[in-house]
């Protein structure tokens, strides 16, 4: 089936602390990965993507690779600040009958101290 | 553009009554996904509307129904509510015949007593 299993937290740095969430994905077929950020009371922001194995997706100064020999999608910053304090979830999609479903992982709460 | 929008915010039901959250998909989307999010968990994925029919559904019972309008705006109904059923529930819009990614709404907060 199709799974996303994340790093435990909760994840509490310092600001310019470097970033690591591990996610790892289990996929019939050949996925597409997310990676989503929830801020205090609101919903789902897209953060970043990659449709193919070894695609890096970026934004904000995050990033993830896409390790197809891995089946892996690991978040990364190399300096955090306060504001990105929040939830992150790791998620994936596959196509045919379930073309548009997402696959979450069950998140990772990121707190940064100033 | 005001993106995808939910109503109501928040909201609180007893035990066994009946309970209908609206979504308004972004503009240009046609498809609607509904999820519910638990407290400390992940979106789990409920069903999807397109061309006003359920066109997937995930593992939930019976008593959780849908509807789509021409306008594409969705509705989620969930009967005979249990405690179990409080929960942060979103709703995402896309296109799927133009391959876009889905846009959350904010969520609607349901707390059953």
């Amino acid at each position: 089936g199709n799974s996303v299993t994340q790093m435990e937290g909760p994840v509490t740095l310092s600001e310019e602390a470097f970033l690591t969430i591990n996610c790892t994905y289990t996929a019939t077929g050949y996925p597409s990965l997310f990676w989503y950020v929830q801020y205090p009371g609101e919903g789902l922001q897209l953060l970043l993507k990659a449709t193919k194995a070894d695609d890096k997706g970026s934004n904000k100064g995050f990033e993830a690779t896409y390790r197809k020999e891995t089946t892996s999608f690991h978040l990364e910053k190399g300096s955090v600040q306060v504001s990105d304090s929040a939830v992150y979830f790791c998620a994936l999609s596959v196509g045919g009958s379930t073309l548009g479903r997402l696959y979450f992982g069950r998140g990772t709460q990121l707190t940064v101290w100033p | 553009d005001a993106g995808v929008t939910q109503s109501p915010t928040h909201l609180i039901k007893t035990r066994g009554q009946q309970v209908t959250l609206r979504c308004s998909p972004k503009s240009g989307h046609d498809t609607v996904s509904w999820y519910q999010q638990a407290l400390g968990q992940g979106p789990q994925f409920i069903f999807q509307y397109y061309e006003e029919e359920e066109r997937q559904r995930g593992n939930f019972p019976d008593r959780f129904s849908g509807h789509q309008f021409p306008n594409y705006s969705s509705e989620l109904n969930v009967n005979a509510l249990l405690l179990g059923d409080s929960a942060l529930y979103l709703c995402a819009s896309s296109s799927l015949d133009r391959g876009t990614e889905a846009f959350f709404g904010q969520g609607t907060r349901l707390t059953v007593v």
